[in-house]
């Protein structure tokens, strides 16, 4: 079956290092990966988008990579700060044919000062 | 910064009722969707809108549900006749173009209770 599956348990970590979440999928070849950062009560915020073709993107202090072969995102947040606390979502699209994003269940970091 | 608008931002029904959750998407934005979040799940796509038409739809947007863009501004979710398990967050979201569909912009949802 499909899955997409994030660390359902919470990150937590100190301030100033750098924190690593991953987004493992199952049974996809997803031609778009995002990453999404949600706070509670809100709507998903648009972080990243990497495309198949592309290891890495970055943008400030986030950085994601994309490993086909090992079906895997790691979106890394570097010299992290207690406003970086969060909840992260990857969502996939699952084929070029399509608009639609599947969501992983996101993992809560927490960065503490 | 222009933002993804949607109002009420909490709905009490009762169960069996119809409502209506809208959304004013961003301005020049020309993709629509509806998500929805049941409390501690993740989110989940309900359709897509483009051109005055459905582009996709889950298999969870059934024949209870419908989307309507009314006017220039409005694009509408109806519930025709809600159950408990419609309880949910239910977030718009809008993109630009076909060709930038992946950045989604959504709004603040709606949290819909059914009783």
């Amino acid at each position: 079956s499909q899955k997409i599956e994030q660390n359902s348990e919470a990150l937590n970590i100190q301030e100033g290092k750098t924190a690593t979440l991953t987004c493992n999928y199952t049974n996809y070849s997803p031609a778009y990966l995002q990453w999404y950062r949600q706070d509670p009560g809100r709507g998903p915020v648009f972080l990243l988008l990497i495309r198949e073709n592309e290891k890495e993107k970055r943008k400030e202090r986030l950085k994601v990579t994309f490993d086909t072969t090992l079906k895997q995102s790691l979106f890394h947040i570097t010299a992290s700060q207690p406003a970086d606390s969060a909840t992260y979502l990857c969502a996939l699209r699952p084929t070029s044919g399509t608009y639609k994003y599947i969501f992983g269940t996101g993992t809560r970091l927490k960065v503490l000062a | 910064e222009p933002e993804v608008t949607q109002t009420p931002s909490h709905q009490v029904t009762q169960m069996g009722q119809e409502v209506i959750l809208r959304c004013v998407p961003i301005s020049n934005h020309l993709y629509f969707y509806w998500y929805r979040q049941i409390l501690g799940q993740k989110v989940e796509f309900l359709v897509s809108f483009y051109n005055n038409e459905i582009s996709e739809k889950s298999e969870i947007f059934d024949d209870q549900f419908s989307v309507e863009r009314p006017d220039g501004s409005n694009f509408t979710l109806k519930i025709r006749s809600t159950k408990l398990e419609d309880s949910a967050m239910y977030f718009c979201a809008s993109s630009l173009d076909r060709a930038s569909t992946d950045t989604q912009y959504f709004g603040p949802g709606t949290r819909l209770t059914v009783l």
